[in-house]
């Protein structure tokens, strides 16, 4: 069974930093594409960030790009996202999600809040 | 970058009755479209891959339909367990994007 569990949300304040952290089990983690998908509160789904099976390859939309990186280690069947400078409009509940151009196993999501 | 616009952003059905959801792209994205589901509380689940496409275990009352840039997710007989909310998501190109979502309640 496929298992996606993320950790390392929290309350941060304006400008400062987070790391979050997704453990995968069920699959071999290092044949797969990783996405991180945020969601507001009562607001729709965006897509943040995705990264290439080997990790030499990181895609972002402009809302996040110079702000977040996406990284992994396939030894430990682990994703990462370290988000700097963030904002409140960052603040969102944080998935992260097997993908294969969709998004077919998500985690249950990790929330994050941005404020002073 | 691809809009996805999706309608309607709420809808309130009756049990058995059948549901439709569309999704309107900006531009030409093929049959890269999924549609997912999330209840209530829940993560998303991808119901609809290629734009017709079942993912694994759901049941087949879901179905994915396109014509032109407009894609459809019908619901042949809506039952309690679908109630909740369903996004679209283009697969063409980066940034992927998702519709607003619609928000399915019952009647």
């Amino acid at each position: 069974e496929v298992q996606l569990v993320e950790s390392g949300g929290g309350l941060v304040q304006p400008g400062r930093s987070l790391k979050l952290s997704c453990a995968a089990s069920g699959f071999t983690f290092s044949n797969y594409y990783m996405a991180w998908v945020r969601q507001a509160p009562k607001k729709g789904l965006e897509w943040v960030a995705t990264i290439s099976t080997s990790g030499s390859r990181t895609y972002y939309p402009d809302s996040v790009k110079g702000r977040f990186t996406i990284s992994r280690d396939n030894a430990k069947s682990s994703l990462y996202l370290q988000m700097n400078s963030l904002k409140s409009e960052d603040t969102a509940t944080y998935y992260c999600a097997r993908t294969t151009y969709y998004f077919d196993y998500w985690g249950q999501g990790v929330m994050v809040t941005v404020s002073s | 970058d691809i809009q996805m616009t999706q309608s309607p952003a709420s809808l309130s059905a009756s049990l058995e009755e059948i549901v439709t959801i569309t999704c309107q792209a900006s531009q030409d994205i093929g049959n890269w479209l999924a549609w997912y589901q999330q209840k209530p509380g829940k993560s998303p689940q991808l119901l609809i891959y290629d734009a017709t496409s079942l993912a694994d275990g759901v049941p087949s009352r879901f179905s994915g339909s396109r014509s032109g840039t407009q894609y459809s997710l019908k619901i042949s007989r809506l039952q309690v367990e679908d109630i909740g909310s369903y996004y679209c998501q283009q697969a063409h190109s980066n940034p992927w994007t998702f519709g607003g979502g619609t928000k399915l309640e019952l009647k």
